[in-house]
């Protein structure tokens, strides 16, 4: 999805915490933002998601910015199973519209 | 609880032919999207089905068509194969239609 960008490559020292951002500027109000990570081709993992408030649980933080042109993906404390390709999505409802994704390498 | 399901996990075909993908959603789940990941890309939504009506379609060419069994499995019917096909096609499914979609392992197609 061209309207949804991101980095194409982070790397991030092992134990820190991992920051992904992702640019959806043109993101309509009751879409959501979802986040997925992707290792070796498998199947997309699903990691978190929201609408307009930051959102966290066992494995991430959200941060939505109030305008919601942009989020923010935190890993806490980045291990090296966390290496992959993680994917910011705007849901239509109907429609996963994925952005560019952002190789992220953790480094011992 | 098993999770989707995707058969087969390799194949192999000749341009002109045509193929067929199966997935089977996680149980209670009735809504199954399609999805194709072109090596070095992001997934393209292809189809969604929910209640075994066609939801919602992708950017694709009417080579590819879907069809979702009462038992809310779907199958991914691709014709005439161009070597542009070549792809891992995933399948996710979701309790209902705008919920979290959890992804299959996928198929990986290869048209020679």
């Amino acid at each position: 999805d061209a309207k949804t960008t991101q980095p194409p490559s982070m790397d991030c020292a092992e134990g820190r915490a991992a920051n992904l951002p992702c640019n959806h500027s043109t993101i309509s109000g009751n879409e959501y933002v979802y986040w997925y990570r992707q290792i070796h081709s498998q199947g997309p993992q699903y990691i978190i998601h929201g609408l307009k408030n930051n959102e966290t649980n066992e494995m991430a933080s959200l941060i939505i910015t109030e305008d919601r042109k942009s989020s923010t993906l935190i890993l806490p404390h980045a291990t090296l199973r966390d290496t992959a390709v993680y994917y910011c999505i705007r849901d239509t409802g109907n429609q996963f519209y994925f952005g560019t994704g952002t190789s992220l390498t953790v480094i011992p | 609880d098993a999770g989707v399901t995707q058969s087969p996990t390799h194949l192999i075909k000749t341009r002109g032919q045509q193929v067929t993908l199966r997935c089977s959603p996680i149980s209670g789940h009735k809504s199954v999207s399609w999805y194709q990941q072109v090596l070095g890309q992001g997934p393209q939504f292809i189809f969604q089905y929910y209640e075994k009506e066609e939801r919602g379609r992708g950017n694709f060419p009417d080579r590819f068509s879907a069809r979702q069994f009462p038992n809310y499995s779907s199958e991914l019917n691709v014709n005439a194969l161009l070597l542009g096909d070549s792809a891992l096609y995933l399948c996710a499914s979701s309790p209902l239609r705008e919920e979290t979609q959890y992804f299959g392992p996928g198929t990986r197609l290869l048209v020679l």
